[in-house]
C-alpha cells in the first residue's frame, strides 16, 4: 500500500532553517512529490513539488535523495506565519490522484 | 479574483437527509477534485473531473455522486446522509498539463451529520 510517513510535530524558532522530513520508500520511479500546507480553517496552499532532483522556489527548497525514498521540505528562515501542517504528497503521473502523508504540524517559537 | 469557491461553509445534517455541496472556481481549471478530511488525518480524494461533462471515482467514493456540467462548477451530492459522512470537504482545481499541476484548494465545508 502506497504510503508517506511523516513526523507528528516539530518545532523551529523563528528566523531559524526548518528541514521537514517525509519518508516514502515505496514510493516509484514516476511518481511527484509534492509539499502543501494547512492553515486551521483553511485549505492546503501549494508550496513546492519535484521529480528527482532539487527544487527551488521563492517559498521553500526540496531535498530528494537519490534514492528518492525521502524528501525533505527546507524553509530557509522560519516565521510566525510558517506554522501550520505541513503535507508530503505522492502523485502517480497521469492518475490526478494526490495521496497525502499524515502531516507534520509546524510549531514556530518567537 | 476568488479563486475556488465552496458553499456552504458549515451544515448540520440528520441521518438520511440529502444535500449538494457547490463548488466553483474562477481560473478557467480543466481539472477538478473532491477531498474529505476527518480529524488528524491527511485529504482523502472522493471523486475527481478532468473536464467538463466528465467525472470519476478516487479513493473513497462510496456514498457519493458528482456532476460537472459546467467548466467552472463541480457538484458534491449526499443522497443520505450518514453519520460516517461527518467531514470537512475541499474541493480543488488544477490546470491539464503533461506535467504536474499545482492543486487549489478552497476554504473547506464543514459538515455534520447527526
Amino acid at each position: 500500500d502506497a504510503k508517506t510517513t511523516q513526523p507528528n510535530s516539530m518545532e523551529s524558532n523563528e528566523e531559524e532553517p526548518v528541514h521537514l522530513p517525509c519518508n516514502h520508500s515505496t514510493i516509484s520511479g514516476t511518481d511527484y512529490i509534492h509539499w502543501y500546507r494547512q492553515l486551521p480553517s483553511q485549505g492546503p496552499e501549494y508550496v513546492i513539488h519535484g521529480l528527482t532532483s532539487n527544487v527551488n522556489n521563492r517559498m521553500a527548497s526540496l531535498a530528494i535523495a537519490e534514492d528518492r525514498k525521502s524528501s525533505t521540505l527546507i524553509l530557509h528562515r522560519a516565521t510566525l506565519r510558517d506554522a501550520a501542517v505541513y503535507y508530503c504528497i505522492r502523485e502517480a503521473p497521469g492518475t490526478y490522484k494526490y495521496i497525502f502523508g499524515t502531516g507534520t504540524r509546524l510549531k514556530v517559537l518567537a | 479574483n476568488a479563486g475556488v469557491t465552496q458553499t456552504p461553509k458549515f451544515r448540520v445534517l440528520k441521518t438520511g437527509q440529502s444535500m449538494t455541496l457547490l463548488c466553483a472556481q474562477d481560473m478557467n481549471h480543466e481539472y477538478m477534485y473532491w477531498y474529505r478530511q476527518d480529524p488528524g488525518m491527511g485529504l482523502r480524494l472522493i471523486h475527481y473531473s478532468v473536464g467538463e461533462g466528465t467525472t470519476a471515482k478516487g479513493e473513497v467514493p462510496d456514498g457519493y455522486n458528482v456532476s460537472r456540467l459546467k467548466k467552472q462548477n463541480f457538484l458534491l451530492g449526499l443522497e443520505s446522509a450518514a453519520p460516517s459522512q461527518t467531514s470537512v470537504y475541499f474541493c480543488a482545481s488544477s490546470r491539464s498539463g503533461q506535467r504536474s499541476q499545482p492543486q487549489h484548494f478552497g476554504d473547506g465545508t464543514r459538515l455534520s451529520i447527526l
